[in-house]
């Protein structure tokens, strides 16, 4: 089946340094679509950024990833971190020919920024 | 508005003793899901719904239920809880199934 890893569960940064956490995925699909989803401490996930498109780069809020099938990866960067980053960040997975609905998570990585 | 609406927040409930939890939703979402979260787990996808059409996970299926008497709501039961099901429970919806998924900010179930 498929499965998303993202290889660090902890990431902690000095406030301006850039941001990189890592997703890779496997999955049967040709076409998956690749998500971010962030959770900050007491609130529910809300989508940071999706893309289905090989090689594309996608932007929001300072937040960017590259979908990059030959890797299978959708690495998430951005290049000065703040402390108001500070939260649960999940890469997730979709195939594109489903009809399951079926979202599959990685395990999250916490990040901290610090002054 | 693009909230999804979880009740209770928390709950505490006794081993052997069932378990509701409700959802709700005012996107006119055709589909919602109920996910399980448990402390440095992923997000497992236990069920969800497209329309009337209840899709249930292949490992998970004979624990938990579900009942969706209209769009807007969504309910997760447990017939007989266990330890095993103390976890952080996601409900989301989304316009179809390809779309975004919407979060509820979850309900934090604790099995005594």
């Amino acid at each position: 089946g498929d499965s998303v890893t993202q290889t660090e569960g902890l990431v902690t940064l000095t406030e301006g340094l850039p941001v990189m956490l890592n997703c890779t995925y496997q999955t049967i699909y040709s076409n998956p679509f690749l998500f971010w989803y962030v959770q900050h401490l007491n609130e529910s996930p809300r989508l940071l950024l999706k893309s289905f498109t090989d090689n594309k780069r996608t932007e929001h809020q300072g937040f960017h990833a590259t979908l990059h099938k030959s890797s299978s990866s959708f690495h998430l960067q951005k290049s000065s971190a703040q402390l108001s980053d500070s939260a649960l960040y999940y890469c997730a997975l979709r195939g594109y020919n489903t009809n399951t609905g079926k979202l599959t998570f990685g395990d999250g990585t916490v990040l901290t920024v610090k002054p | 508005d693009t909230t999804v609406k979880q009740n209770p927040r928390y709950k505490l409930a006794r081993v052997g003793k069932p378990v509701n939890l409700i959802c709700s939703q005012t996107m006119n979402h055709d589909t919602m899901y109920w996910y399980q979260k448990k402390p440095n787990q992923a997000p497992k996808l236990l069920l969800f719904y497209y329309d009337k059409i209840l899709n249930r996970e292949a490992d998970t299926f004979e624990k938990f239920q579900s009942s969706r008497p209209n769009n807007s709501f969504c309910s997760l039961y447990i017939g007989s809880a266990g330890l095993e099901y103390s976890a952080m429970y996601l409900c989301a919806s989304s316009r179809n199934i390809a779309e975004t998924l919407y979060f509820g900010s979850g309900t934090r179930l604790t099995v005594l």
